[in-house]
């Protein structure tokens, strides 16, 4: 079956403007988790949907932010882009499960680049 | 979470087993020992996860101490695309966090010719 797809996989910003990103998860997955990584901050967790709504959040600014759709696809929205906001922008899936082991699945991410 | 302590980096030949360490001593009993392996520039791939006993699968086997205070990730046979940086995480089950890690520094495993 088909992985976790993401969009755009390079893209280039300046400072100041916005940016939104697309992942697609694999069928039947209704868990998005969003992470950045960064050279000098490694992986961070971003936030996570489930059903439409965000269930957790990590310590990052309001500048960014998520939604879910009905078809359990996610977009993440970084508005008034800074330099350090380049980085590669994962989106994982999981079938967030009552019971038993949790697996996310990952994208191949995002590359942003903010000039 | 509780938190995982891993060297920063170990080499391996192809071919041989590679062995990779995990503390995690304040890990609590809900809590599941995970691998993710990351190739540069990919995301992340989960490899193997158990509570206490020890998990073998295609791709790699878990053995963690009776105290469950460490573990130890083992690839049988190396190859250079097993080349990657390996993290173990130690989560919860369930819960409110599902979609949440909480990823170290990891170690960088080189496999060579």
């Amino acid at each position: 079956k088909a992985g976790v797809t993401q969009t755009p996989r390079y893209l280039i910003k300046t400072r100041g403007q916005q940016v939104t990103l697309s992942c697609s998860p694999i069928s039947g997955h209704r868990s998005v988790s969003w992470y950045q990584q960064t050279p000098g901050q490694g992986l961070q967790f971003l936030f996570e949907y489930f059903s439409e709504t965000q269930r957790n959040k990590g310590n990052f600014p309001g500048r960014f932010s998520g939604r879910q759709f009905s078809n359990s696809r996610s977009e993440m929205n970084v508005s008034t882009l800074e330099l350090g906001d380049s980085a590669l922008y994962l989106c994982a899936s999981s079938l967030r499960g009552r019971t038993g082991a949790n697996v996310l699945t990952f994208g191949a991410g995002s590359r942003l680049t903010v000039l | 979470d509780a938190k995982t302590t891993q060297p920063t980096s170990m080499d391996c030949a192809e071919g041989r087993a590679a062995n990779l360490p995990c503390n995690h001593s304040t890990i609590s009993g809900n809590e599941y020992v995970y691998w993710y392996r990351q190739i540069h520039s990919q995301g992340p791939q989960y490899i193997i996860h158990g509570l206490k006993n020890n998990e073998t699968n295609e791709m790699a086997s878990l053995i963690i101490t009776e105290d469950r205070k460490s573990s130890t990730l083992i690839l049988p046979h190396a190859t250079l695309r097993d080349t990657a940086v390996y993290y173990c995480i130690v989560r919860v089950v369930g819960g409110t966090s599902y979609g949440k890690l909480t990823f170290g520094q990891g170690t960088i495993l080189t496999v060579h010719p």
